[in-house]
């Protein structure tokens, strides 16, 4: 079965740090561009960020409200994406799903989501 | 940044037809995705690039998109279809891709 399995969430700080996981299988993850979408309580999908494929340099790309604080990795050798999260902020705080992108543009495989929390 | 306007929340009868709009500047001209969300669930794909089904998605959803409307219709609308459903985008500022998702639209089955 093709498969997205997040982990690494929790409670962190105002200002700390956080990385999730993200466990592919089923498919060839090597050639996929893989995404972070988030979901604030109660509100709707906010796109994170994309990391894509080696073909396309592993280039990476993320929204305003992220960029300079997220860093989007993967590791093709471990099927797996990472979400290195740092100076956090208490509008972080949202469920982080990792998402398989389809011809570059929609997103046909989500995992469950992993909660994260900010707060002190 | 582009801007993607969903009705709030659409009602409906079983059996009958729902349509959900999702509203953007010359969104024609874009290639739209719709995700269906139920309550403690990831999203799900069940239409993409305007109007494809993703395999084991029913016939009965279906998509447009035209000018400055993308609609999803749902029709013979079932009990099991009361979700979230959010349009998507994506679009270039200033060579930097953007992913854009309307801010959903909860279907409500009467």
């Amino acid at each position: 079965d093709v498969q997205l399995v997040e982990s690494g969430g929790g409670l962190v700080q105002p200002g700390g740090s956080l990385r999730l996981s993200c466990a592919a299988s089923g498919f060839t993850f090597s050639d996929h561009y893989m995404d972070w979408v988030r979901q604030a309580p109660g509100k709707g999908l906010e796109w994170v960020g994309r990391a894509r494929n080696k073909a396309n340099s592993y280039t990476t790309q993320y929204a305003a409200s992220v960029k300079g604080r997220f860093t989007i990795l993967r590791d093709d050798s471990k099927n797996s994406l990472y979400l290195q999260m740092n100076s956090l902020k208490t509008e972080d705080t949202a469920v982080y799903y990792c998402a398989r992108v389809l011809l570059e543009d929609a997103f046909d495989i989500w995992g469950q989501g992993t909660m994260v929390t900010v707060s002190s | 940044s582009f801007v993607l306007t969903q009705p709030p929340s659409v009602s409906v009868a079983p059996g009958k037809t729902a349509r959900v709009t999702c509203v953007g500047d010359n969104i024609g001209s874009h290639s739209v995705h719709w995700y269906q969300q139920k309550p403690g669930q990831a999203p799900m794909l069940v239409i993409y690039y305007d109007g494809d089904r993703p395999s084991g998605i029913p016939e009965r959803f279906s998509g447009s998109n035209s000018g400055i409307t993308a609609t999803l219709t749902i029709s013979r609308v079932e009990a099991g279809d009361e979700a979230d459903y959010y349009c998507q985008v994506w679009d270039s500022v200033s060579d930097h891709l953007v992913v854009v998702f309307g801010g959903g639209t909860k279907l409500t089955v009467l």
